[in-house]
């Protein structure tokens, strides 16, 4: 049971390039999560779906796009990557249907530097 | 605004001993209240959690302890063992898991 894969695990991006990080799940959850840590910080939402076709923002939406067109893949798409989006990248999942929704399964995550 | 805060970054204990792990919060509107264990890495992994109508949570050696007049919550770790080495992330929720709110995180150290 794979769980929640993302790719790639390690990423250079020059300032002003674009890269889509791919996050696939096989747990058939219905919720999906793209988050960002930085040194010394805690785990900040960056978007969010609640299914396949909704996607919204999180906390700190700037720089990002998603989409959602399965159940199974949220993609993140960076255009025009910034040092301020050096970071490390997880994507997670959840079964708000049983009631568990704030248990999130996560990736094991992207770490991303913008030079 | 940070209203989840651990204000330990990192916390070292003998083997065998234990481990308290602490974590403060503002939001009077939070009413469920999780801790996330991460190894380097790795995605970090659901540990226990509690709901704001239950003051103790109990899972094996992890207990979780909630004091809602002080806005504090705590995790309990007995005994401590080596693989218990981790990053310790407390978060919080008001209504829904897209409301999660995490801390920065504690380094556990357990040492032999």
């Amino acid at each position: 049971n794979a769980g929640v894969t993302q790719t790639p695990k390690f990423r250079i991006l020059k300032i002003g390039q674009s890269m889509t990080l791919q996050c696939a799940q096989d747990m058939n959850h219905n919720y999906m999560y793209w988050y960002r840590q930085d040194p010394g910080m805690g785990l900040k939402l960056i978007y969010y779906s609640v299914g396949a076709g909704i996607t919204d923002k999180g906390e700190v939406p700037n720089g990002y796009n998603v989409s959602r067109s399965t159940t199974e893949y949220f993609p993140l798409r960076l255009e025009l990557a910034a040092p301020s989006q050096t970071s490390v990248y997880f994507c997670a999942s959840s079964d708000r249907q049983t009631g568990l929704g704030e248990k999130l399964f996560f990736g094991s995550g992207t770490q991303l530097s913008v030079l | 605004d940070q209203q989840v805060k651990q204000n330990s970054p990192s916390l070292s204990v003998q083997e065998g001993r234990i481990s308290i792990l602490n974590c403060d919060y503002t939001n009077s509107m939070f009413d469920y209240f999780l801790w996330y264990k991460k190894y380097p890495a790795e995605g970090p992994t659901f540990l226990i959690s509690i709901s704001s109508i239950k003051d103790k949570n109990e899972d094996g050696r992890f207990t979780v302890f909630l004091n809602k007049s002080a806005k504090h919550l705590s995790l309990h770790i007995v005994p401590s063992q080596p693989g218990d080495s981790a990053v310790y992330f407390c978060a919080a929720s008001a209504g829904g898991a897209q409301k999660l709110v995490f801390g920065q995180g504690t380094r556990l150290t357990i040492n032999p």
